[in-house]
């Protein structure tokens, strides 16, 4: 089956500090990346679409300069928190899509970011 | 906007029993919708995906139907064992993948 990595699992930082985090599709390319954010308790919710190559697209509500995504190849995506604060702490999760005219979406483990 | 919302958000059954979750949307003008299971403090596990033509998909002790004209899909599990306890969650796709708001289910030995 497809699978996706996510590095690092888990993150300590300091308030003020940037952390980047890594997508990767293992055996497949994704052409689409998505990245979700999953507050305690809550359902994931979508920040933004990646397309390889291109400027990604942002949610509503999602700062697009303090979250910087970048999907320079078919097979990694990096979100960065840039300046991160304690409300920023959270359970950060991707997904990667195979093609144009494939829906399913596989996910990577998640990626835990915990801002002092 | 798509809206998914699931009943019930917890959900506690003696370990051996049947139990149905619910999960239901708004926009009927979906690709697929997709089950999956969370343990606390870990990722996804996708468990069945069904694409709009199909009524059902089963895999072992699970059987998911959709019902798209109404806009409803339920998630069946037979004989339910501790290790079923997680979250389960629906998420529907329409371009992108908006979830419920999941069920925690707790399976009592």
């Amino acid at each position: 089956g497809a699978v996706v990595s996510q590095h690092p699992s888990r993150v300590i930082c300091k308030s003020g500090t940037s952390v980047k985090i890594e997508c990767r599709s293992l055996d497949f390319q994704a052409t689409t990346m998505f990245w979700y954010r999953q507050f305690p308790k809550q359902s994931l919710m979508l920040m933004a679409t990646s397309n390889e190559g291109s400027k990604a697209t942002y949610e509503q509500g999602v700062e697009k300069d303090k979250f910087l995504i970048n999907h320079a190849s078919l097979t990694l995506s990096t979100l960065t928190v840039t300046s991160a604060h304690p409300e920023d702490s959270s359970f950060y999760i991707c997904s990667a899509r195979a093609g144009t005219g494939a829906h399913e979406q596989f996910f990577g483990p998640g990626t835990r970011l915990t801002v002092l | 906007k798509q809206e998914v919302t699931q009943i019930p958000a917890a959900l506690s059954v003696p370990e051996g029993e049947n139990l149905v979750l619910n999960c239901s949307f708004t926009d009927s003008a979906i690709y697929n919708l997709q089950w999956f299971r969370q343990d606390p403090g870990k990722g996804l596990t996708s468990l069945l995906l069904i694409q709009s033509s199909q009524r059902e998909q089963t895999s072992g002790r699970l059987n998911a139907s959709l019902d798209k004209s109404s806009g409803r899909s339920t998630l069946y599990i037979a004989a339910s064992q501790p290790g079923d306890s997680a979250t389960y969650l629906c998420a529907v796709d329409n371009e992108k993948l908006t979830f419920g708001t999941g069920t925690r289910l707790t399976i009592i030995p």
